[in-house]
């Protein structure tokens, strides 16, 4: 099984500041990953897929890079909404796994 | 507007059975796999099963083989998830989830909002 690692597990930010989040895989997945936010007790809610493209009527100051085994998720402004779990996904092959999750914390 | 309503989580007895439900709408049911995501307690996202827009297809996470059987019915639109011989490590909330593909192996677009089963040991 492909291994999916995020880091940090947890951030602390500030409305307005810049925030990256990093997933790796154990092997290559090419591009075939996706971005997912979730709020407590809530469902997840897709962001980015193809490891880049947003997902319409996401904001754009959501975006998402890389390929291979190394990926981020970029917020531009972190607003007020965005406080919550990012997850990523691969589905370069079966079976399909997540990272952990980050969660994003008010500052 | 796509819909997706779980049904059927609850309390249930190590080695039990249970039957979780979820009701589709607002998008063509048998054009899409379908998938069952779990995520036990303070954890992360966890694939379980999912089903090809025929129903012809299904694949199963190593943790719920033989243990687990996923269906749907096209004529209702419902994907359902028959659970036997329920563990422990089985509590979780289970989300369904439609695939952005006929094929199951791509991402999920749209989630339900959960039903939570519960093993008691």
């Amino acid at each position: 099984d492909i291994q999916m690692t995020q880091s940090p597990s947890t951030l602390s930010a500030s409305v307005g500041d810049r925030v990256t989040i990093t997933c790796r895989a154990s092997q290559s997945i090419s591009r075939w990953l996706a971005w997912y936010q979730q709020k407590p007790g809530k469902a997840p809610k897709l962001l980015i897929y193809k490891a880049s493209n947003l997902e319409s009527g996401v904001p754009s100051r959501f975006s998402g890079s890389g390929s291979g085994t190394e990926f981020t998720l970029t917020i531009s402004s972190l607003q007020p909404d965005d406080f919550a779990t990012y997850s990523c996904q691969q589905y370069d092959s079966s079976p399909l796994t997540f990272g952990g999750g980050t969660k994003v914390e008010i500052k | 507007e796509v819909q997706l309503l779980e049904s059927g989580g609850g309390l249930v007895q190590r080695g039990g059975s249970l039957r979780l439900s979820c009701a589709a709408s607002g998008f063509i049911f048998n054009n899409y796999a379908m998938s069952w995501v779990r995520q036990a307690p303070g954890k992360g996202l966890e694939w379980v099963s999912s089903i090809g827009g025929s129903g012809g297809n299904t694949y199963y996470a190593d943790s719920v083989k033989g243990r687990f059987t996923i269906s749907r019915d096209i004529s209702k639109n419902t994907l359902d998830l028959l659970m036997n011989s329920l563990r422990a490590e089985d509590t979780a909330v289970y989300y369904c989830a439609k695939d952005s593909s006929t094929s199951p192996g791509y991402y999920n677009d749209y989630w339900g909002q959960g039903t939570l089963v519960t093993v008691s040991s």
